[in-house]
């Protein structure tokens, strides 16, 4: 079946430092990817996507490549802020956007 | 635009009790998710509506468990009795067909 695998968290960073979270995930066919983001007290919001190989997904200055040949969609920023605690989720989808499976999900706690 | 409407955002009940959420999705969407996310874990799916039909149930446990989505606009999910494992947050969302989920801010449920 399809699985997402992250890093677990938290991570903890200093404001302005560069970000990675890992993502892996396992798939039968191929399936689209996603990064969401979910704000203290808000509902889960999607933060950006892939939906072949090679594809860039950027969006608020977070990235994400499709990387088919490692089975990988690691998120990047090269400068964090504040506002950027949350917890992030990788999710993936063999059908457009319907039956979503997540990863565990990892939180990011940015300090001044 | 209103977002995916959730109510009660927080519920704490005694075990075996019934417990009921409800979800108003974004209007036009045609199709709604519940999704179940206990902590430290991504959302899992429970069911999948397109307009009135649960096209996946498949995840849903079915013995204690159950949703409705009558004229194929607002849904309710129920669960009785209610369980200590059940404790987590319920999550809905809506989208047009396959295109992009929004995600509702979810129940809190808390049996005791």
């Amino acid at each position: 079946g399809n699985s997402v695998t992250q890093m677990e968290g938290p991570v903890t960073l200093s404001e302005e430092a560069f970000l990675t979270i890992n993502c892996t995930y396992t798939a039968t066919g191929y399936p689209s990817l996603f990064w969401y983001v979910q704000y203290p007290g808000e509902g889960l919001q999607l933060l950006l996507k892939a939906t072949k190989a090679d594809d860039k997904g950027s969006n608020k200055g977070f990235e994400a490549t499709y990387r088919k040949e490692t089975t990988s969609f690691h998120l990047e920023k090269g400068s964090v802020q504040v506002s950027d605690s949350a917890v992030y989720f990788c999710a993936l989808s063999e059908r457009g956007y319907s039956t979503l499976t997540f990863g565990k999900g990892t939180m990011l706690l940015v300090s001044p | 635009e209103a977002g995916v409407v959730q109510s009660p955002r927080y519920k704490i009940i005694e075990k075996k009790q019934p417990v009921a959420f409800w979800c108003n999705p974004i209007s036009g969407h045609n199709t709604l998710y519940w999704y179940l996310q206990n902590l430290g874990q991504g959302p899992e799916l429970l069911i999948r509506y397109e307009n009135e039909e649960a096209v996946d149930d498949s995840q849903l446990p079915k013995d204690r468990f159950s949703a409705e989505r009558l004229k194929g606009v607002d849904s309710t999910l129920k669960i009785q009795p209610a369980e200590l494992g059940d404790s987590a947050v319920y999550l809905c969302a809506s989208s047009l067909d396959t295109g992009e989920l929004f995600f509702g801010e979810g129940s809190r449920l808390t049996v005791l």
